[in-house]
């Protein structure tokens, strides 16, 4: 059976931290593994990685994708309050139907 | 619209009760996804549409749960008979490709079912 699993599922930091969640997969046919951060409502696109050992940035937040080892990380550097939220780890198979999510990790940063 | 639109936001009924909570993609996408969210979980997938094909339903937890989707656009997802183990946020997500390949979803603000 597929599956996600993100670890921590939670974590406190303070401002000015960085911080790494981690997201392993098993997905049959695995086509790609995308991040999403979920505020309070609708989860939002952060990145889509294919493949293993090219780095995604946007601003603070970075993440990369090992297909050997069948994991990513999502790093944030400089957390701010405003990181805070539930990050959510999806792995896509090849035949393209569902997303298989993992339980999130929800990050807390304070001020 | 700009986004994928859902209603209601809000949803309370009474065990037993059927509820429909509908979906309006963004226009265009021929990919349409229904999650379901419960408290500290991550998202379970329910139903996924793709143009004229015949939907994945493999994540229908129980033949009380049903959905259509009219004129390739506009998503109705049904529940029958509600239990309370149904509460939780019902996420709509659309995506412009077949399967979404190379392209990612984009959900909706979700209905936040309540089965009292």
């Amino acid at each position: 059976e597929d599956k996600v699993v993100q670890s921590p599922l939670s974590l406190v930091v303070h401002e000015g931290d960085t911080v790494t969640l981690n997201c392993s997969y098993e997905v049959t046919n695995f086509r790609s593994l995308l991040w999403y951060k979920q505020e309070k409502k609708a989860p939002t696109f952060l990145f889509m990685l294919t493949s293993s050992g090219i780095e995604k940035k946007s601003g603070r937040l970075s993440s990369i994708l090992d297909k050997k080892e069948l994991f990513s990380i999502l790093n944030i550097t400089a957390t701010q309050t405003g990181d805070s939220a539930v990050y959510l780890c999806a792995g896509h198979n090849q035949a393209g139907t569902a997303l298989i999510f993992g339980k999130g990790t929800t990050l807390s940063v304070s001020s | 619209g700009a986004g994928v639109s859902q209603s209601p936001s809000n949803k309370v009924t009474e065990k037993g009760k059927d509820v429909e909570l509908r979906c309006d993609p963004i226009s265009g996408h021929t990919a349409l996804y229904w999650y379901r969210q419960s408290l500290g979980q991550g998202l379970e997938f329910l139903i996924y549409f793709q143009g004229n094909s015949a939907p994945d339903k493999s994540g229908l937890p129980s033949d009380r749960f049903s959905a259509e989707r009219t004129g390739g656009s506009v998503s109705t997802l049904t529940i029958q008979r509600t239990q309370q183990e149904d509460s939780a946020v019902y996420l709509c997500a659309s995506s412009p490709e077949a399967g979404g390949m190379g392209s990612p979803l984009h959900f909706g603000n979700g209905t936040r079912l309540t089965v009292t």
